[in-house]
C-alpha cells in the first residue's frame, strides 16, 4: 500500500509570510498535480509536474517535483489572504487506468490580513 | 467555461432513506468520477465511470451505486443512507487518454444524515 503524506496539515501565517508545503510517498509516480479548493468549492487545478526536478512558477508559487518523483513542494512567497484554502496534491499512479490519481489528505492555508 | 454541475449544494436526508446524487458536465468527457472529501482523509474515489452505461468500483464502493445513462450525467446513488455516509460528495470529469487525467471538479454537495 503506498503511503502519501502531506504536510503539514494545518497552517495559519500572516500576510505577506513565506510558507512551503509538502507532499511525500514512497512510490514512484509519472506525473504530480496540484490543487487549491476555496471553501465551498471544489478543488481546482493548479499546475501538472511530471519530469524528475522540475520546477514550475504560477506567479508567486513555486512548485517542484523532487528528483525522484517521490514528492513535491509548494513555495508562496509573501502570501496573501486569497492564498487561504486546502491545498491538495494527487500523484497519477502510472496504471494506465482512468482512476489514475490520488489525493492526500491536503494542508489547510489560512492567511491573516 | 467548462462546467461540472452537481445539481443539490446541500441535503438532510434521513437514515434509510433513498439519496440521488446528480452531475452534469458539458464538457464531453468521457471519465467521470464521484469522490467522498472527509476532513484528515483527503479525497476517496467511489466510483468512477469511462463511458456511458461503464462503471468501476473505487476504493470505497460499499453502501453507493451509480448510473451513467448518458455520457454528460453521472449519478451517485445511497440505496438506504446512513449516518456515517455524512459526507462532502464531490464530482468530477476528465477526458479519456490524457496522460496526467486532469480532473475538473463540481462545487460539491454536503449530505447529512440524521
Amino acid at each position: 500500500t503506498q503511503l502519501l503524506e502531506q504536510s503539514p496539515q494545518f497552517l495559519s501565517i500572516q500576510e505577506g509570510e513565506n510558507l512551503t508545503v509538502y507532499c511525500n510517498s514512497s512510490s514512484v509516480f509519472s506525473s504530480l498535480q496540484w490543487y487549491r479548493q476555496e471553501p465551498g468549492e471544489g478543488p481546482v487545478l493548479l499546475v501538472t509536474v511530471v519530469t524528475g526536478g522540475e520546477v514550475k512558477k504560477l506567479k508567486r508559487l513555486t512548485f517542484q517535483f523532487g528528483d525522484a518523483r517521490k514528492d513535491s513542494s509548494l513555495h508562496i512567497t509573501a502570501a496573501q489572504p486569497g492564498d487561504t484554502g486546502l491545498y491538495l496534491c494527487a500523484p497519477n499512479r502510472p496504471s494506465g487506468s482512468a482512476r489514475q490519481l490520488t489525493f492526500g489528505s491536503g494542508t489547510q492555508l489560512t492567511v491573516l490580513p | 467555461d467548462v462546467k461540472v454541475t452537481q445539481s443539490s449544494r446541500y441535503l438532510v436526508k434521513r437514515t434509510g432513506e433513498k439519496v440521488f446524487l446528480e452531475c452534469v458536465q458539458d464538457m464531453d468527457h468521457e471519465n467521470m468520477f464521484w469522490y467522498r472529501q472527509d476532513p484528515g482523509l483527503g479525497l476517496r474515489l467511489i466510483y468512477f465511470s469511462y463511458d456511458v452505461k461503464m462503471k468501476e468500483k473505487g476504493d470505497i464502493p460499499e453502501g453507493y451505486s451509480v448510473s451513467r445513462e448518458k455520457k454528460e450525467r453521472f449519478s451517485l446513488i445511497l440505496e438506504s443512507a446512513s449516518t456515517n455516509q455524512t459526507s462532502m460528495y464531490l464530482c468530477a470529469s476528465s477526458l479519456w487518454g490524457t496522460g496526467a487525467n486532469v480532473l475538473t471538479f463540481g462545487a460539491g454537495s454536503r449530505l447529512t444524515v440524521l
